[in-house]
């Protein structure tokens, strides 16, 4: 069964409005949490680093405050997209860390988001 | 440059064949992990495989294989008796520790199964 959990699956939201996007860790706790983006038939773009009990790190390029994201325990982190336009459609996937691994760490991933904005 | 190069972006094999997806990657660092993902159309990413830097035998799990050949940077994910349900998306991720830690992930390569 699936170790990371995502909701919503979907949503559909009026341009200006924020949405929240939940991303729960079901197995073990986890340290480390990543938010990433993805546009039809492309790869996978890192949007930040969530660690919890801190500051998330943001890539390049991408607005920490439009995309806020909040890791308040070992098991959730959330990504608020706030005042949403229609360039913020797109397919968002978080994915958990599993520590105490070593140098494996495997990163289990949610079902993702799929995002509208009309 | 690339970091993760997944060169055929789309392969086609029949049910019950093994196939190779290609993979090559770039770093510097000596400590490394790669991964294969699969993602089907429902767009959950699915962790396949995993090859550790200093790993001295190529990673099996199940049906998938690693062919790690890391003198040429290269770690192909191989399926053997390939089934309809193995059709999908496939990713290959390198994770890197410096300067960030972090996975950087290849372009995909779409594989579809026929009967």
């Amino acid at each position: 069964g699936a170790v990371v959990s995502q909701h919503p699956s979907w949503v559909i939201c009026k341009s200006g409005t924020s949405v929240k996007i939940e991303c729960r860790s079901l197995d073990f706790q986890a340290t480390t949490m990543f938010w990433y983006r993805q546009f039809p038939k492309q790869s996978l773009m890192l949007m930040a680093t969530s660690n919890e009990g801190s500051k998330a790190t943001y890539e390049q390029g991408v607005e920490k405050d439009k995309f806020l994201i909040n890791h308040a325990s070992l098991t959730l982190s959330t990504l608020t997209v706030t005042s949403a336009h229609p360039e913020d459609s797109s397919f968002y996937i978080c994915s958990a860390r599993r520590p105490g691994q070593g140098a494996k760490n495997i990163q289990y991933f949610g079902a993702g988001t799929r995002l509208s904005v009309l | 440059a690339q970091k993760i190069t997944q060169t055929q972006p789309g392969m086609f094999v029949q049910e019950k064949e093994a196939v190779t997806l290609d993979c090559t990657y770039d770093t510097s660092d000596p400590s490394y992990g790669l991964f294969w993902y699969k993602q089907p159309s429902s767009g959950e990413m699915i962790f396949l495989i995993y090859q550790g830097s200093y790993d001295q035998q190529n990673a099996t799990e199940g049906r998938y294989s690693l062919n790690f050949q890391k003198a040429r940077k290269s770690a192909n994910l191989v399926i053997s008796a390939s089934q309809l349900g193995d059709s999908a998306m496939y990713f290959c991720a390198m994770r890197e520790y410096f300067p960030a830690d972090k996975l950087i992930f290849g372009t995909g390569t779409r594989l579809q199964v026929f009967p």
